[in-house]
């Protein structure tokens, strides 16, 4: 099936600093939702954005809904080891539907 | 407010054995989604219902997986017979009312 490219597919970072992913499609969506899953838990709702150019923050997580429609970002101001995991996007692109595709995953190494 | 529950969390058949997953989606949300994880991957749609009518089916191979929500609250996944490519996670999700998913923690199914 069709999955969002996303990227990077995996990063190390050292605890404090900040970090940016993104996710990428060839659709234009309607909706972006960002979630984060721990090892042998379900994926948890971070962020949902609704409508391109917005910005939206949870804490120390910014997510912005890309203007082109065909993109999304996540940004982790300074990180602390909790924030170890994989970091999905999921889109949905037909309106009515609520139709989700998810991306390739993004995993976060923190080193303190 | 009870999140989504799944069980079992755990399940370890033989190929060609079956087995069924169990999903209650949150109190009043009408669209419930069984995805399928593989390791390493984003979660992929199998099925998505609203109330106890499928919306799509598309990726479900329906030569062995099945179904249901009869009464369009709770529902079961079944895998007969289940092959060695079946080993995943299985995770059931309901949608909120902006459009938002809710996962449960998911059912890991290994097929010796």
């Amino acid at each position: 099936g069709q999955q969002l490219n996303q990227s990077p597919q995996s990063m190390f970072i050292q605890e404090g600093e900040d970090v940016s992913m993104n996710c990428t499609s060839s659709s234009i969506f309607n909706t972006w939702l960002w979630y984060k899953q721990d090892p042998g838990e379900g994926p948890v709702l971070l962020i949902a954005l609704y409508k391109a150019g917005e910005l939206t923050s949870n804490g120390r997580l910014t997510a912005q809904f890309g203007i082109t429609r065909k993109d999304s970002f996540l940004n982790i101001s300074a990180s602390i080891p909790s924030d170890v995991g994989i970091y999905f996007c999921a889109g949905r692109s037909l309106p009515g539907t609520y139709k989700y595709i998810f991306g390739t995953g993004t995993r976060l190494k923190v080193l303190a | 407010e009870a999140g989504v529950a799944q069980s079992p969390r755990y399940k370890i058949i033989e190929k060609r054995q079956s087995v069924a997953f169990w999903c209650n989606p949150i109190s009043g949300h009408a669209t419930l989604y069984w995805y399928q994880q593989i390791l390493g991957q984003g979660p992929k749609l199998l099925i998505q219902f609203q109330n106890n009518g499928v919306v799509d089916d598309s990726q479900l191979p329906k030569d062995r997986f099945s179904a249901e929500r009869l009464k369009g609250v709770d529902s079961t996944l079944k895998i007969q017979p289940a092959k060695l490519e079946d080993s995943a996670v299985y995770l059931c999700a309901s949608r909120g009312g902006w459009g938002e998913l809710f996962f449960g923690e998911g059912s890991r199914l290994t097929v010796l």
